[in-house]
């Protein structure tokens, strides 16, 4: 059964520091990996998909990297900014019909 | 513009009255999913249809159906909530499947159990 955990649970640093969030994942036959971000009290935005052929994504300050052999991902964030502040959630896909496997998240505060 | 939407945001209920939380999309989406969010919790699949193909998750209480009667609409019902179904249920949808497709989530019914 695939399992997706998340480290750290929490996260504070000073606005403009790079910082990387870490996903694990127990089965690596995953066809994708993606990284949401969570507003309190909000649904989930889609940040970065990484496909099961792909190694790495790029979306502005966001950078995500896959290494299925390991079962590891991980999140990188440049120039951190308050308005980062969220939490990040990490999930694979298992393929079929594209269920996802979600991590418990890593609560980010970015603090001016 | 195009969206994920869920209705209503908040819904407070008695223990063991139905309850329905509704899901629309107008991104003409296949797939539509429900998920359940506890505090501080990863969010866990319940169901969900590929157009009227319906696929129950295995470890999904009976207490919880869904109805979709059309491409736009996707409904869950609780046939009778209790304290532990107080979550945020989260509604997503999806063009197809395949390994470079996302899902879109609406913004969340938060559910009070009484």
């Amino acid at each position: 059964k695939q399992e997706v955990t998340q480290i750290p649970a929490a996260l504070s640093v000073p606005e403009g520091e790079n910082l990387v969030l870490n996903c694990s994942f127990t089965d690596s036959a995953i066809y994708n990996l993606q990284w949401f971000r969570q507003d309190p009290g909000k649904g989930l935005t889609s940040l970065l998909l990484i496909q099961s052929s792909q190694r790495e994504q790029t979306s502005g300050r966001l950078n995500a990297s896959l290494d299925k052999s390991s079962g590891r991902s991980t999140l990188y964030i440049a120039a951190s900014q308050p308005g980062d502040s969220a939490t990040y959630l990490c999930a694979v896909s298992d393929g079929g019909y594209n269920k996802l496997i979600f991590g418990a998240g890593t609560r980010l505060a970015v603090h001016p | 513009d195009a969206m994920v939407i869920q209705n209503p945001r908040y819904q407070v209920t008695q223990f063991g009255k139905p309850v329905t939380l509704s899901c629309s999309q107008t991104l003409n989406h296949n797939v539509m999913y429900w998920y359940q969010q506890k505090s501080s919790q990863a969010p866990k699949l319940l169901f969900h249809y590929y157009d009227k193909d319906f696929n129950n998750e295995a470890d999904t209480p009976d207490n919880f159906q869904s109805r979709r009667p059309n491409t736009s609409f996707c409904f869950l019902d609780i046939r009778s909530p209790g304290l532990g179904d107080a979550a945020m249920y989260l509604c997503a949808t999806s063009r197809a499947f395949g390994n470079e497709e996302t899902q879109y989530f609406g913004p969340g019914t938060r559910l009070l159990v009484l």
